[in-house]
């Protein structure tokens, strides 16, 4: 299957700074990246869809002047955690599409956890 | 409203037996559904799929049944190794909506040795 990695694995920042995740395909063009995130023993919630040289999408109740996405290159989507906030402490995970293969899979990243002290 | 499912949020099985996961949707619109199996601290890792135009797929241990009619998929794995303890999650999705997947809350699996 495809590989996609996230960097950081994890990080720690302080309360309102603000943090950077990288979300890279590594072996396939991702027209299409999602943005999830994952509180303790719950489900995988979709923050936002991004495809490659427009806006993100997100979803209902989603800041998007808070998390602010960019997928700038068919590789590489970013998401920023702006003013970060002790209840934005989560597990952040990207994954990554290429409809045009007519798969709908889509690859998941390892994971991003973030804390906010 | 959760439109995905998993009613059951942990399973025990025994090594060599079967294990079965359940998944419920209620969207009638959903076209396309997907299991992944997650290790904790690491992302989801695809298992298998089914469209709606089927109603059952295998992939070596691993099948998964569609009933729509009744709006239910299950997904069984037979045998069951120690090495399938995890949290399986079931998604949906359709076709028309931007390959978006909606998740269910996941079933813990343990197979006991």
């Amino acid at each position: 299957g495809a590989v996609v990695s996230q960097h950081p694995s994890w990080v720690i920042c302080k309360s309102g700074t603000s943090v950077k995740i990288e979300c890279r395909s590594l072996d396939f063009q991702a027209t299409t990246m999602f943005w999830y995130r994952q509180f303790p023993k719950q489900s995988l919630m979709l923050m936002a869809t991004s495809n490659e040289g427009s806006k993100a999408t997100y979803e209902q109740g989603v800041e998007k002047d808070k998390f602010l996405i960019n997928h700038a290159s068919l590789t590489l989507s970013t998401l920023t955690v702006t003013s970060a906030h002790p209840e934005d402490s989560s597990f952040y995970i990207c994954s990554a599409a290429n409809p045009n293969s007519g798969s709908y899979e889509q690859y998941f990243g390892p994971g991003t956890r973030l804390t906010v002290t | 409203d959760q439109q995905v499912k998993q009613n059951s949020p942990s399973l025990s099985v025994q090594e060599g037996r079967i294990s079965i996961l359940n998944c419920d949707y209620t969207n009638s619109m959903f076209d396309y559904f997907l299991w992944y199996k997650k290790y904790p601290a690491e992302g989801p890792t695809f298992l298998i799929s089914i469209s709606s135009i089927k109603d059952k797929n295998e992939d070596g241990r691993f099948t998964v049944f569609l009933n729509k009619s009744a709006k239910h998929l299950s997904l069984h794995i037979v045998p069951s190794q120690p090495g399938d303890s995890a949290v399986y999650f079931c998604a949906a999705s359709r076709m028309d909506s931007s390959y978006k997947l909606i998740f269910g809350s996941g079933t813990r699996l343990l197979v006991r040795p």
